[in-house]
């Protein structure tokens, strides 16, 4: 799977937009980014995932460049509970019967966002 | 209604002994996995099980065992535990028959070696 680079942390205003951006640049056409966050004392929690378009859902929306070298997750209106670590992840899909090892996620260090009041 | 949940949520043992961390998902998943979170915080996977295949990092230690009892459990079974092995660890699920099918994480075991 490509290596991801993200920053160490970042601070949002509580109601604002928190951009997080991500690195990809040795991503390979068929790899799919993930973003998945970690509240303290919780498990990982997937938010969105895209191939080359943008995506949206009820939690964030995923913003892929058209090289695909770089994405930005977008949480619209952060709110205090937003306050988490946020790993991007890139990962092949593989088929539908794929082996075990192209299921797995690799994580790198994340970014610790800070909303704050 | 907890998709995978994990038993026991606080785990405290001595150097020495065997311990089992429990791991259920109701989510009809066919594929389950194991992580360990270290001090650092990192996430390191250790195993990938479905009826078919178990992946296993090659970092881990074969002290450390997946049990799989049937599709909805996999149980991590621990022998002679060591000061090293302290950390977090949560159990995970997807399904391999859905394209996307994105992790299902458990809220996690902390395990305490003294």
């Amino acid at each position: 799977d490509a290596k991801t680079t993200q920053p160490t942390s970042m601070d949002c205003a509580e109601g604002r937009a928190a951009n997080l951006p991500c690195n990809h640049s040795t991503i390979s056409g068929n790899e799919y980014v993930y973003w998945y966050r970690q509240i303290h004392s919780q498990g990982p929690q997937y938010i969105i995932h895209g191939l080359k378009n943008n995506e949206t859902n009820e939690m964030a929306s995923l913003i892929i460049t058209e090289d695909r070298k770089s994405s930005t997750l977008i949480l619209p209106h952060a709110t205090l509970r937003d306050t988490a670590v946020y790993y991007c992840i890139v990962r092949d899909n593989g088929g539908i019967i794929s082996s075990g090892s192209a299921r797995q996620l690799t994580f790198g260090s994340g970014t610790q966002l800070t909303v704050l009041p | 209604d907890t998709a995978v949940s994990q038993t026991p949520k606080y785990l405290v043992t001595q150097m020495g002994n065997d311990k089992s961390i429990k791991c259920e998902q109701n989510l009809g998943h066919d594929t389950m996995y194991w992580y360990k979170q270290d001090s650092k915080k990192f996430l390191k996977i250790m195993f990938s099980y479905n009826n078919k295949e178990l992946i296993i990092n090659e970092t881990v230690p074969n002290r450390f065992s997946p049990k799989s009892p049937d599709k909805a459990h996999l149980n991590l079974h621990i022998n002679s535990l060591e000061l090293g092995d302290s950390a977090v660890y949560f159990c995970a699920s997807s399904s391999q028959y859905s394209y996307n099918s994105p992790l299902h994480f458990g809220n996690g075991t902390r395990l305490t070696v003294t």
